[in-house]
């Protein structure tokens, strides 16, 4: 397992179309986070998971926002109704313990929406 | 609530100059997480450091090195003799599992090392 790979890379859609992205963690990492990261900014936390249990949702995740983590491995995000400012890239990490330990991130995948 | 400043939006400095990034955190815990992460153009963050609030110990690892004062409530990272592969955003990190489980980022500062 060489870490946490995203797909899409990049993802182009148009406004009001539903898109979903992938997250593959690292195997043995019982936690998953995903963030969404615009230019110039730092990530912003979205939600994560502890195994296939969503125990925090940030409130940027608005009801169009769904994610899932069915048996604790891979994840996805899906956002329904497409909207511009969803534009971004959007970030997995994962890792293992509490929140005490450090989060590895995938290389993200960057929606545009048109 | 948690919160993370870097003040320094963008830095520039010349082939072999040290710099120094400042990140200053906010807590509501005595128990806490920092972390350092590098993100180079190619976008993927690249873990660093991490260090627990209980460990106020200065680190280097070879031409990085980190300063952790509690009495300031700051993680300050220094970079020696910089190389312009050193160019990137840097980030600092807050985690206070008490409150969330999350990783509050401060908002990065974007360093070029020129040639």
């Amino acid at each position: 397992d060489t870490g946490v790979s995203q797909d899409p890379r990049h993802k182009i859609t148009k406004r009001g179309q539903n898109v979903t992205f992938r997250c593959d963690p690292i195997s043995e990492h019982n936690r998953l986070y995903w963030y969404r990261q615009t230019l110039g900014q730092g990530p912003e936390f979205l939600t994560y998971f502890q195994n296939e249990a969503q125990l925090e949702k940030s409130r940027l995740l608005s009801d169009r926002f769904s994610a899932e983590r069915p048996k604790g491995s891979f994840s996805t995000l899906e956002i329904q109704r497409t909207e511009q400012g969803d534009s971004a890239m959007y970030l997995c990490a994962s890792s293992l313990g509490q929140g005490d330990t450090e989060a590895f991130f995938g290389q993200g995948t960057r929606l545009t929406v048109v | 609530a948690q919160k993370v400043t870097q003040a320094q939006t963008e830095i520039s400095v010349v082939e072999k100059e040290d710099v120094t990034l400042d990140c200053v955190y906010e807590t509501r815990d005595t128990t806490y997480y920092l972390f350092w992460y590098k993100q180079p153009p190619s976008g993927e963050l690249v873990f660093l450091i991490r260090r627990n609030s209980f460990d106020e110990q200065n680190e280097i690892s070879g031409r990085y090195s980190w300063n952790f004062q509690k009495s300031t409530s700051s993680f300050n990272f220094t970079i020696t003799a910089s190389q312009v592969v050193d160019s990137a955003v840097y980030f600092c990190a807050l985690s206070e599992p008490s409150y969330g489980q999350n990783f509050v980022f401060g908002p990065g500062t974007r360093l070029s090392v020129l040639p």
